[in-house]
């Protein structure tokens, strides 16, 4: 069975300091993964996603992320964060078995506080 | 943004009483989702659709039912509601398995 681990649930960090927010999945077939954004009272946004090729995806936002299967993460990063990306960040997993519809199976999520 | 619609958007209703969310979706996407969102707990799967009349359980459908008659509705009903089942709800569309999900704006349902 697939699973997903985000490692922190909540993660307080300054404006304009770098920022990692770490996902770690659980597959035994190949894995798509995604990062989504949730703002205040609002639906998830996806921000970026790895289907195949480069391991390194960029984003929405200045976001970008990096599979590594051999780790089996897929950690979020941001050199310069801004007030405006405080949001909940969910990691999720789509790994189609070929028993299920490739449904995607979410991380409990992390919670990014940017102060000022 | 993805042509998702949810209906309603804030319920509350009382303990017992029958419940349904409506999931609207104009992209004649083949895949639709239920999900339910609580803190500490992420989203989690209460039942999926891969068709017209082809539905299928998620990890909590326990107390849930769906329905989709046509493409564009799917609808998730609480048989009976309990307090257990406030929340927040998700409606998620997707044109092809192991790619991304477009999500609804989610219906707050508080039952009391």
């Amino acid at each position: 069975a697939q699973s997903v681990t985000q490692l922190d649930s909540q993660v307080p960090v300054f404006e304009e300091a770098p920022v990692e927010l770490r996902c770690n999945y659980s597959s035994s077939v190949s894995v798509y993964l995604f990062w989504y954004v949730q703002y205040p009272n609002q639906g998830l946004q996806l921000l970026l996603k790895y289907l195949s090729g480069s391991t390194l995806v960029k984003g929405i936002n200045g976001f970008e992320a990096e599979f590594n299967k051999s780790q089996t993460s897929f950690h979020l990063r941001k050199p310069s964060v801004h007030i405006s990306d405080t949001a909940e960040y969910f990691c999720a997993v789509s790994a189609w078995d070929g028993g299920s519809q490739g449904n995607l199976i979410f991380g409990k999520g992390t919670k990014l506080s940017v102060k000022p | 943004d993805a042509g998702i619609t949810q209906s309603p958007r804030h319920k509350v209703t009382e303990t017992g009483t029958p419940v349904t969310l409506r999931c609207h979706q104009t992209e004649n996407h083949r895949y639709m989702y239920w999900y339910r969102q609580d803190p500490g707990h992420g989203l989690r799967l209460i039942h999926y659709s891969y068709g017209v009349k082809d539905t299928d359980k998620g990890e909590v459908s326990d107390g849930y039912s769906v329905s989709r008659s046509k493409t564009e509705d799917f609808l998730l009903t609480l048989e009976s509601a309990t307090s257990s089942q406030t929340s927040v709800y998700f409606c998620a569309i997707n044109g092809r398995i192991n790619t991304e999900a477009f999500f609804g704006q989610g219906t707050r349902l508080t039952v009391v």
